[in-house]
């Protein structure tokens, strides 16, 4: 069964770095697109950014181009994303979830990692 | 970017109710549409993609329908265990983008 388990969330100041980590299980992870989700306290989804399978193409949503870099080690089975100059308002829990193809559904989910910026 | 709008935001349903949630695109999506179920303090599990493919291991009481701008997930003879916040999203372009969610509520 396909598992994902993120790791690295807490809580950082603006402006500061956070990483995360998305470590897979139960499938081939080099061949699927992977991305990020995430979820504000009380609030709806929202896609921050996807990767290709071989990491050669990213794609980003406009409220964290610039600032998180979404990345991947096909080696270790993982995903990441870095988040430099976080905001107050990219509180959130981020999940990890596997992609079906380029542009798609996402069919499997971590438990998710709450990052809070706050000073 | 596509806006996906949901209706109603909460629905107070009765177990054995049949339950019908719009989603509405801004613009022609053709079927690349997926349907969502969280439960509270839970990742999302997919339900329904294309529109109307139920993925697996999903109970048929779950359907979906629709294409171009609008769209319904349909819940047919409703469970306790099916409260929870229901979302669409659109994947037809990127940004990709999610409704607001619906909460049913029973």
């Amino acid at each position: 069964e396909a598992q994902l388990v993120e790791s690295g969330g807490g809580l950082v100041q603006p402006g500061g770095s956070l990483r995360l980590s998305c470590a897979d299980s139960g499938f081939t992870f080099s061949n699927y697109w992977m991305g990020w989700v995430r979820q504000a306290p009380g609030e709806g989804l929202e896609w921050v950014a996807n990767i290709k399978e071989d990491g050669s193409v990213e794609y980003y949503a406009d409220s964290v181009r610039g600032r998180f870099t979404i990345s991947r080690d096909n080696a270790k089975n993982s995903l990441y994303l870095l988040m430099n100059n976080p905001r107050v308002e990219d509180t959130a829990v981020y999940y990890c979830a596997r992609s079906s193809g380029w542009r798609d559904r996402f069919d499997c989910w971590g438990q998710g990692t709450l990052v809070t910026v706050s000073s | 970017d596509i806006q996906m709008t949901q209706s109603p935001s909460t629905l107070s349903t009765s177990v054995g109710d049949r339950v019908t949630i719009t989603c509405r695109a801004s613009r022609s999506i053709s079927t690349w549409l997926a349907w969502y179920q969280q439960k509270p303090g839970k990742a999302p599990g997919l339900l329904i993609y294309k529109a109307s493919s139920l993925e697996s291991g999903v109970p048929s009481r779950f359907s979906g329908s629709g294409s171009g701008t609008e769209f319904t997930l349909t819940i047919s003879g409703l469970q306790p265990d099916d409260s929870a916040t229901y979302y669409c999203q659109q994947y037809e372009t990127y940004p990709l983008t999610f409704g607001g969610g619906t909460k049913v509520e029973i």
